[in-house]
């Protein structure tokens, strides 16, 4: 079965550094990995994904994460952190092996950017 | 499009009574998902539908909960009797493959007290 795991629960980082939110998969396919983030009492809004291609993908607000199958891995990083950036970020994964693209997100790691 | 539309926003009632939470995904999506997110427990997938028929129901929590998508414009998630631990803020999502991303809605804030 698909599963997604965000190591930490919380990730602190002051403004202007660089930060990482770390997540890792398990599919039994080719995995197709999204990184979502959600803003106090607000929908998820999709930031990037990786399907297929460059292992380096770019998305939204400056964010880029880097695909490892070696070590299934899907970590988010902004090379700037702005304290706009502090929320909730969830990593999620698609497998479509069974051909059912059931979609399962990682509990959720809370970014907090310090001024 | 306006995005996934659920309604209503927000509920509150009482214990033991029925609550359908609705949802209507963007035009022309094949895949529809419920979820719903706690403190606790964090985003759950509770069911799926492609092609309005449901593919994976494995996350629906009791006989309490049923879901439903009669057209490929609405679905419905229905907790019949409702109980405080169901108290959760509800999401639908839709997209338009299998490999790409889902779209969210602004959620229901449900309350049962």
């Amino acid at each position: 079965a698909q599963s997604v795991a965000q190591p930490e629960d919380q990730v602190n980082v002051a403004e202007g550094n660089p930060l990482t939110v770390k997540c890792t998969y398990s599919v039994s396919g080719n995995p197709y990995l999204f990184w979502y983030v959600q803003y106090p009492n607000r929908g998820l809004q999709f930031l990037l994904k990786y399907i297929t291609g460059d292992n380096l993908v770019k998305g939204s607000y400056g964010f880029e994460a880097e695909f490892n199958k070696s070590q299934t891995s899907f970590h988010l990083k902004k090379p700037s952190a702005l304290v706009s950036d502090s929320a909730l970020y969830f990593c999620a994964v698609r497998e479509l092996s069974s051909n059912t693209g059931k979609l399962i997100f990682g509990q959720g790691t809370t970014l907090q950017v310090k001024p | 499009d306006a995005g996934v539309i659920q309604s209503p926003r927000h509920e509150v009632t009482e214990m033991g009574q029925e609550v359908t939470l609705r949802c209507k995904p963007i035009s022309g999506h094949n895949s529809l998902f419920w979820y719903r997110q706690t403190m606790m427990r964090g985003l759950e997938l509770l069911i799926y539908f492609n092609n309005n028929v449901p593919i994976d129901d494995s996350g629906m929590p009791e006989d309490r909960f049923s879901a439903k998508m009669p057209n490929a414009s609405f679905s419905t998630l229905k907790i019949q009797p409702s109980e405080p631990r169901d108290s959760a803020v509800y999401f639908c999502a839709s997209s338009p493959l299998m490999n790409t991303e889902a779209f969210f809605g602004q959620g229901t804030r449900l309350t049962v007290v």
